[in-house]
């Protein structure tokens, strides 16, 4: 059964700095991986897709990594607003579109 | 423009009684799903539909259940609320079930039970 988990589960960093969220996975049978952003009461957005043959990808300060063979994706967040505060979660697709969510973590950028 | 709509945004029912919480969707997309969130966890699935093809997952309790009568609209039927059916029901659409197609998902559905 796959299973995934996502260290730290908060962070609190201040306003400007780079920082790596980590998200495990124990099934390396997959065929895709999300990150997702939620703010607090709403749905979840999302902020990059990688493919399972893919090794990384970049949005704007986004970027997120995936090494399949050892289960581990990061997201990299680079001159950290205020903005960015969320929960972000990650996901891997497991086929037919079935994501298998990790707990999140909880991001505060403080100005 | 919101493109995955749930409605209500808050709902609240009692204990023991029926509710139907509803999605819909612009994108005209085939594949709409549901998900479940209690406070502080993962989302969960629960089932989805290929367009009017129903795949439940093998561990959503009998209790819930769906309807999707057209391609934009979906519905989570919820038979007879427990207490701990309280949590975020999450409403999401893809394209197809293709690995390349992200889910889309709309505010969710925050239910509370009396």
């Amino acid at each position: 059964k796959q299973e995934v988990t996502q260290i730290p589960a908060a962070l609190s960093v201040p306003e400007g700095e780079n920082l790596v969220l980590n998200c495990s996975f124990t099934d390396s049978a997959i065929y895709n991986l999300q990150w997702f952003r939620q703010d607090p009461g709403k749905g979840l957005t999302s902020l990059l897709l990688i493919q399972s043959s893919q090794r990384e990808q970049t949005s704007g300060r986004l970027n997120a990594s995936l090494d399949k063979s050892s289960g581990r994706s990061t997201l990299y967040i680079a001159a950290s607003q205020p903005g960015d505060s969320a929960t972000y979660l990650c996901a891997v697709n497991t086929g037919f579109q079935k994501l298998v969510f990790g707990t999140g973590t909880r991001l505060l950028v403080s100005p | 423009d919101a493109m995955v709509i749930q409605n209500p945004r808050y709902q609240v029912t009692q204990f023991g009684k029926p509710v139907t919480l509803s999605c819909s969707q612009t994108l005209n997309h085939n594949v709409m799903y549901w998900y479940q969130q209690k406070s502080s966890q993962a989302p969960k699935l629960l089932f989805h539909y290929y367009d009017k093809d129903f795949n439940n997952e093998a561990d959503t309790p009998d209790n819930f259940q769906s309807r999707r009568p057209n391609t934009s609209f979906c519905f989570l039927d919820i038979r007879s609320p427990g207490l701990g059916d309280a949590a975020m029901y999450l409403c999401a659409t893809s394209t197809d079930r293709g690995s390349d197609q992200p889910q889309h998902f709309g505010d969710g559905t925050r239910l509370s039970i009396l």
